[in-house]
């Protein structure tokens, strides 16, 4: 299975953009990235996920470099709400119900 | 945390005990999931169901069992209760088309 490493832990100033970056370097070809958060052990929350292209919703903006061996999630206006711990996680494709990997995360602290 | 339900929240239970978590989910969704999450630790998959009767191991199986009862429900068991197995335990489901993935609020595990 393929694994992502992401730095254990990141600081953000309130009202500044958090930028989150995840290394997939072993990620197959249709592996898809999902990006997930635990907010003080509750249920982890969907945030986003992508395959090849960049990706934005309400909550962030994902984006996959071409070669797909890493990307980066972006909370555009950080809020002290959103500290948590951000998980980047590798699945296959919705034909195929390959099992869920989490790595250790990032804790990312929102300052105000 | 819409969707997927466990039972119990808490539980205590002594070394050697058995006993069994619920899961269930009411979204008509194929795969389910259960994972453990240590203090401080990333989330880990015990086992995971593709599809009603079938299940596969994770990343950490021994000393549980599952049942994947019928599309709905996803139960854990563990035998003979050991400390090591104090820990949350998060149910989780994923749709058909693979989008997104629906975890439960966690059930709280200690083994003295």
């Amino acid at each position: 299975d393929a694994k992502t490493t992401q730095p254990p832990s990141m600081d953000c100033a309130e009202g500044r953009a958090a930028n989150l970056p995840c290394n997939h370097s072993t990620i197959s070809g249709n592996e898809y990235v999902y990006w997930y958060r635990q907010i003080h052990s509750q249920g982890p929350q969907y945030i986003i996920h992508g395959l090849k292209n960049n990706e934005t919703n309400e909550m962030a903006s994902l984006i996959i470099t071409e070669d797909r061996k890493s990307s980066t999630l972006i909370l555009p206006h950080a809020t002290l709400r959103d500290t948590a711990v951000y998980y980047c996680i590798l699945t296959y494709p919705p034909s195929n119900t390959g099992k869920l990997i989490f790595g250790q995360g990032t804790t990312l602290q929102v300052k105000p | 945390n819409a969707g997927v339900t466990q039972t119990p929240k808490f539980q205590v239970l002594k070394t050697g005990q058995s006993m069994t978590l619920q899961c269930a989910q009411d979204m008509n969704h194929n795969s389910m999931y259960w994972y453990r999450q240590d203090p401080g630790m990333g989330l880990r998959l015990i086992y995971y169901s593709a599809s009603e009767g079938t299940t596969d191991k994770g990343e950490v199986p021994n000393g549980y069992n599952v049942s994947r009862l019928n599309k709905r429900e996803f139960s854990l068991r563990l035998e003979s209760a050991a400390p090591s197995q104090t820990s949350v335990y998060f149910c989780a489901s994923r749709t058909s088309s693979g989008n997104t993935i629906y975890f439960g609020e966690g059930s709280w595990l200690t083994v003295v």
